[in-house]
């Protein structure tokens, strides 16, 4: 019972075009989202998060979006460039003690 | 200055041993986890430490065994290893049970 989803396994993008990376998710209790980054043979890596009384957070070229109606939210990068190309996990957190649920993660090659 | 390592990246062994993976972080967190990602890359947490007190275990079979030694160091022992069990297993950790968790590099086993 997967209850985050990436359902996008791959997402090729040109440089300085914009990546736009999806998640969904179907538990209502969940209230912190998190993106994580991560390069092959390393471990994921923290790139940004949202609470679930926000609607959108910013971070210099990535911005998280939060639709709690639709249990829905997307990453956006803007401009991308090659050194984005990695894999994406959405992660979801439970409302006690820390539990992360991830979803399976979507691949971004961004060329040049 | 790394923040989350593990011991040793790489691991491959027999059927039926027993082997151990220790993971240790300096960022002064209280709260530690150990992750699985399996062949589906799907990353499922399997253990938690808070302070040296176990707070999240998961359905994770009794062949596992997390120590705690000190709140910076969150070690996996595994006995009677199965094919199964061929996997990446990620350490994390955080300020608080609920607070961004940061990973380590991974140990990659391999049980032939």
């Amino acid at each position: 019972d997967q209850q985050v989803k990436q359902n996008s396994p791959s997402l090729s993008v040109q440089e300085g075009r914009i990546s736009i990376l999806n998640c969904d998710y179907t538990n209502s209790m969940f209230d912190y989202f998190l993106w994580y980054k991560k390069y092959p043979a390393e471990g994921p890596t923290f790139l940004i998060s949202i609470s679930s009384i926000k609607d959108k957070n910013e971070d210099g070229r990535f911005t998280v979006f939060l639709n709690k109606s639709a249990k829905h939210l997307s990453l956006h990068i803007v401009p991308s460039q090659p050194g984005d190309s990695a894999v994406y996990f959405c992660a979801a957190r439970g409302s006690t003690l820390g539990r992360l649920y991830f979803g399976r993660g979507t691949q971004l090659t961004v060329w040049p | 200055d790394t923040a989350v390592s593990q011991t040793p990246k790489y691991l491959v062994t027999q059927m039926g041993n027993d082997k151990s993976i220790k993971c240790e972080q300096n960022l002064g967190h209280d709260t530690m986890y150990w992750y699985k990602q399996d062949s589906k890359k799907f990353l499922k947490i399997m253990f938690s430490y808070n302070n040296k007190e176990l707070i999240i275990n998961e359905t994770v079979p009794n062949r596992f065994s997390p120590k705690s030694p000190d709140k910076a160091h969150l070690n996996l022992h595994i006995n009677s290893l199965e094919l199964g069990d061929s996997a990446v297993y990620f350490c994390a950790s955080s300020q608080v049970s609920r607070e961004t968790q940061y990973f380590g590099p991974g140990t990659r086993l391999l049980v032939l």
